[in-house]
């Protein structure tokens, strides 16, 4: 088992639609998680970073995160076009500031 | 405020060569970490500095090394290059160290091995 899982997609959705990131996590002493966009030949840029249970938002983006079940999840609302791209989960598992990551989810908005 | 600033960008090496690839943080940041991304590994942590001291390392092997300078910035070395190093090697920058501290990366350095 990894330690952190992501669908690798594609996910494929309308454009203004609700698009939805999921990601499980093995270790239970996990601290922190953080939602990384990677576009096609670029670095991984961070969007969304969450620490407690619950929900953050920010903006069109919404972090969930339920340490219970191990599950971190990202909702991306009125998704367009320029939204598509590799998302990557990645949690510290408190160890330094160390991320381990999921393998990404590809999305794509369709216009 | 600059972003995380890598040189090179691009680098071509043999087989057996050596390779030093260098990193400085976001102004003020004092924690860098490093990460190779490859198509079949995804991104995968090597190591991470505080304080000019090396804090974490990732499961790689010891051709693999890195420093920490006064002023923050980091140099990671690979010597004796094998083929499956070529990779995008990059750089994160946090502010603070110890755990969960947001890290911002920056462009990277693709570096191919012949």
């Amino acid at each position: 088992q990894k330690e952190v899982e992501q669908n690798s997609g594609p996910l494929s959705v309308p454009e203004g639609a609700i698009a939805s990131l999921n990601c499980t996590y093995s270790d239970r002493g996990s601290q922190s998680f953080f939602w990384y966009r990677q576009y096609s030949g670029k670095s991984p840029e961070l969007i969304m970073f969450i620490y407690s249970n619950g929900d953050k938002e920010d903006g069109r983006f919404t972090a969930q995160l339920n340490k219970a079940s191990q599950y971190v999840s990202l909702l991306i609302r009125d998704s367009q076009p320029s939204d598509s791209a590799t998302y990557l989960c990645a949690v510290n598992k408190n160890a330094g500031n160390m991320l381990t990551f999921g393998g990404g989810t590809r999305l794509m908005v369709k216009p | 405020k600059a972003g995380v600033t890598q040189t090179p960008r691009y680098l071509i090496k043999t087989r057996g060569q050596q390779v030093t690839l260098s990193c400085s943080p976001i102004s003020g940041h004092r924690s860098v970490s490093w990460y190779q991304q490859t198509p079949g590994q995804g991104l995968q942590f090597l190591f991470e500095y505080f304080s000019e001291t090396q804090r974490n390392k990732g499961n790689f092997p010891g051709r693999f090394s890195g420093r920490q300078f006064s002023n923050s910035r980091s140099e990671m070395n690979v010597s004796t290059l094998e083929l499956g190093d070529s990779a995008l090697y990059l750089c994160a920058s946090s502010l603070r160290w110890p755990s969960g501290n947001e890290q911002y990366f920056g462009p990277g350095t693709r570096l191919t091995v012949t």
